[in-house]
């Protein structure tokens, strides 16, 4: 089983739209959780950490359910900007190497 | 700004051939990773360092060696180079006093071995 797992997508919605992606870990005692995203032939940049509580950044509301092991990201009033891949990044341990799941595509459309 | 590079951007190199992938990162971070992103697998460690003289393997560490002589740089050998290896190598760096800082990567190396 893999670390971290990811829906690969594509997640094709049109703009305006309210999309959700979830990710799950294998690992209980995993602390830190992230979202990064990748556009297309560059290089992941942070989006968001995940805390405990759940945060929220503009339309982006992350989550995260230690029970059941798994993160969300909602994206709420979808943009064309927005097409991107999705990457859920989880550090497990003391060590601070992050672990990344395959990424979940999205295409927001007219 | 504190940056972080990688060099060359693209190679085209033989099998069996050395390569070196060079990072430079100006955070003053102690720690370096070096990843792999393959269609299908997103991205796997090869290395990582938590400061000058430390390196440890990462998931797919066989055929790849790095160094750390300084808090700057973290190069990356393939010590003979496989068609397997052709890939987009990132590099990233992070503070090392907090398991939530952010990641910085560079902008990645496209490699082809032929």
């Amino acid at each position: 089983r893999k670390e971290v797992e990811q829906d690969p997508g594509p997640f094709n919605v049109p703009e305006g739209a309210t999309v959700a992606f979830n990710c799950t870990y294998s690992n209980s005692a995993s602390q830190s959780f992230f979202w990064y995203r990748q556009d297309c032939r560059k290089e992941p940049k942070l989006l968001m950490s995940v805390y405990s509580s759940g945060n929220e950044d503009g339309r982006f509301t992350a989550q995260l359910n230690r029970a059941s092991q798994y993160i969300s990201l909602l994206i709420r009033d979808s943009k064309l900007s927005d097409s991107a891949t999705y990457l859920c990044v989880v550090i497990t341990g003391t060590a601070s190497k992050l672990t990344f799941g395959t990424g979940t595509r999205l295409q927001v459309t007219l | 700004d504190a940056e972080i590079t990688q060099s060359p951007r693209h190679k085209i190199t033989e099998t069996g051939r050395q390569v070196t992938l060079a990072c430079h990162q100006t955070w003053n971070h102690n720690n370096m990773f070096w990843y792999r992103q393959d269609l299908g697998h997103g991205l796997r460690l090869i290395h990582y360092s938590y400061g000058v003289q430390d390196t440890n393997k990462g998931e797919v560490s066989d055929g790849y060696s790095v160094s750390r002589s300084n808090t700057e740089d973290l190069p990356l050998t393939l010590e003979s180079a496989a068609s397997s290896q052709t890939s987009v190598y990132f590099c990233a760096s992070s503070d090392g006093d907090s398991l939530n800082a952010e990641a910085f990567f560079g902008q990645g190396t496209r490699l082809t071995v032929v």
